[in-house]
């Protein structure tokens, strides 16, 4: 069973279209992130949900929109593509305190054209 | 904010060599974590290690936190090791975690 799943693997889309990436873990975990890796494999935090409850929100574009419906999904919504959204996305979730371990989803590739 | 620095960028090795990874932060941290991306592009998360040292098979690591760096220690390389190794810290551990640029280590057979 994959612990952290992510969905689609791959999106290939038009400058301008609106997308979402789907996230869930069946880990029982109460906290959830988007990362986002850039073509030079940076990676960068951009939001944390902890039990449905934004707690993290980093300097995203408004056009990037999280959204939690229960502690096991955390999916993100990207409207009106730009061509520097292309990026791997990655989700992540930890159980939390103490050691805010996380485990890593296997990444959506974005490409926007 | 935190800067996070890893050395070397870069790494090739032979299959069976040692290599050593080092990561230095700015400042003091309550959280330090290594992963491992491989070719694929999966993130496997390798060590919880804010202080101390930890052991797992060819793999350990070691972080100083007075002196605000991380060591990870790879014996008898092998091709599947390669990738890029990610240090990252959480200043307060709220789970935000801010990483270094990587280092991506080729082995060749």
């Amino acid at each position: 069973d994959t612990a952290v799943s992510q969905t689609p693997k791959y999106l290939v889309t038009q400058m301008g279209n609106d997308k979402s990436i789907k996230c869930e873990q069946n880990l029982g975990h109460d906290t959830m992130y988007w990362y986002k890796q850039d073509s030079k494999k940076f990676l960068k935090i951009m939001f944390s949900y902890n039990n449905k409850e934004l707690i993290i929100n980093e300097t995203v574009p408004n056009r990037f929109s999280p959204k939690s419906p229960d502690k096991a999904h955390l999916n993100l919504h990207i409207n009106s593509l730009e061509l520097g959204d292309s990026a791997v996305y990655f989700c992540a979730s930890t159980p939390g305190h103490p050691q805010n371990i996380q485990y890593f989803g296997a990444g959506t590739r974005l490409s926007v054209l | 904010g935190i800067q996070v620095e890893q050395s070397p960028p870069d790494l090739i090795l032979q299959e069976g060599a040692n290599s050593t990874l080092r990561c230095n932060f700015s400042d003091s941290v309550n959280n330090l974590q290594w992963f491992h991306q491989n070719p694929w592009g999966q993130l496997i998360n390798l060590f919880y290690i804010p202080s101390g040292t930890k052991q797992n098979g060819r793999l350990s690591a070691t972080t100083v936190a007075t002196e605000r760096y991380s060591l990870l220690y790879i014996s008898s390389s092998q091709t599947t090791d390669s990738g890029v190794y990610f240090c990252a810290v959480d200043p307060s551990n709220t789970g935000k975690l801010i990483f270094g640029q990587g280092t991506t280590l080729q082995v060749k057979p």
